[in-house]
Parts: C-alpha cells; structure tokens; sequence
C-alpha cells in the first residue's frame, strides 16, 4: 500500500524558517508528480506547490512564491519543502500528495507559526 | 474566496441521494479534468473521483461524477451516516498555473 508520512512540522516564529520532509514508499516515486497541500485550522484545502517526476518542473501558489521551495530526491524517495520568511497565515496541517490528481495523501504535519 | 465555487452545506436522509456542484471557468474545469475529495472528520483527504467520473480502486459506485462546461457534479447515492463528511473539487488552472481547490461542501446525513 502506498505510504506518505510527513516530518518537521512545529512551532515557529514569524519570519522563521522550516523544512518539511515526505518519506514516501510502496510506489514508485521517481514516476510520480508530488504536491504539498495545506489546511489552516477549520479552513478548506488549499494547494501550495507540486514537482514534476525529474524536478524540472516546479509550480507555486502565489502566495507563497519567492518564500517557499520544494524539492525532491528521488534517491531517497523523499520529497521536501523549504519554507522562509514564515508568517501568522502559514499555520497550517501539511500533506504531501502523489500524483497530479492527487490520489494519496500522507497523514500530514502541522505548522504553527506565532510569537 | 475559492476560484471553484461549491456550496457551503447539503443535507439529506440516509438512503437518499445527494448532488454537490463545482463551478468554474474556461481556465480550469472547463479545459482540464476534474478531481473530487473526501475528507471524513479528523483525517487527511482521500481521492473519491478523478478525471471527471473515475472512481479509484475501492470507492464505492455509490459515489460518481461529471463534467458539463465549466461545471462538474459529483452524486451519492444511498447515503450513509459514515459518509458524513467534507467533500472538496479540484482542478488545474490553466491561467494560474496552479492547482485549485473549491471552498469545501460540508455533507450531513440527517
């Protein structure tokens, strides 16, 4: 069975840095387009970034474009996103997703940024 | 403000079936397929439907979905209590170079 599990969520303060991490197994993950998705407290999803199979291809939701970067090492079948200059509205569960419809979802991290 | 529009809440008696809408525009539903989501209370969003109206291995025929235009539906019927949950659409947007989520369509089986 697919398994996304996803690490290094936290508590952090504004304009502070974290990096998550998504182990994935049980699939092949060099094969796949990878998503983070967010979901801030009682909020609906809201998608932040994907990657294609070979890292050539990288997309961003606006609003965190120029702060946040994903990245993947297929290698290590883990996928990753860097995330600077943190603000209140950041705070939120994490997921890694496969695919491009997004067929499965990890168990998700949360983010919590506040002073 | 979501860039696909759903409705906030449904309700029906279980048995019955229900129907939840997503509208968008040319620059999303209506030039790329159509994703829909459940996410029961607690956990984390699971793919119900894909490409408009193809259900993944172990979804229930219950649930089912189409496209028309710049619109997409998905339909249950036979509602359970355990179907109890927050279903979202989602597409790729065309204009924004993104994916986007409608705002989330709270189900309740009364």
């Amino acid at each position: 069975e697919v398994q996304l599990v996803e690490s290094g969520g936290g508590l952090v303060q504004p304009g502070g840095s974290l990096r998550l991490s998504c182990a994935a197994s049980q699939f092949t993950f060099s094969s796949s387009w990878m998503s983070w998705v967010r979901q801030a407290p009682g909020k609906g999803l809201e998608w932040v970034a994907n990657i294609k199979q070979d890292g050539s291809e990288k997309y961003y939701v606006d609003s965190v474009k120029g702060r946040f970067t994903i990245s993947r090492d297929n290698a290590k079948n883990s996928l990753y996103l860097q995330m600077n200059s943190l603000r209140d509205e950041d705070t939120a569960v994490y997921y890694c997703a496969r695919g491009r419809e997004l067929g499965y979802w990890g168990q998700g991290t949360l983010v919590t940024v506040s002073s | 403000q979501s860039v696909l529009t759903q409705p906030p809440s449904v309700s029906a008696a279980p048995g019955q079936r229900v129907t939840i809408s997503c509208s968008g525009s040319s620059s999303n539903i209506g030039n790329n397929y159509v994703s829909w989501y459940q996410q029961l209370p607690g956990t984390a969003p699971k793919l119900l439907i894909y490409d408009n109206n193809k259900g993944p291995s172990g979804i229930p025929d219950r649930f089912s979905g189409s496209k028309s235009g710049t619109s997409a539906t998905l339909d249950i019927t036979g509602l359970q209590t355990g179907d109890e949950a927050d279903y979202y659409c989602g597409t790729w947007d065309n204009s924004l170079s993104a994916v986007v989520f409608g705002g989330g369509t709270k189900l309740t089986v009364l």
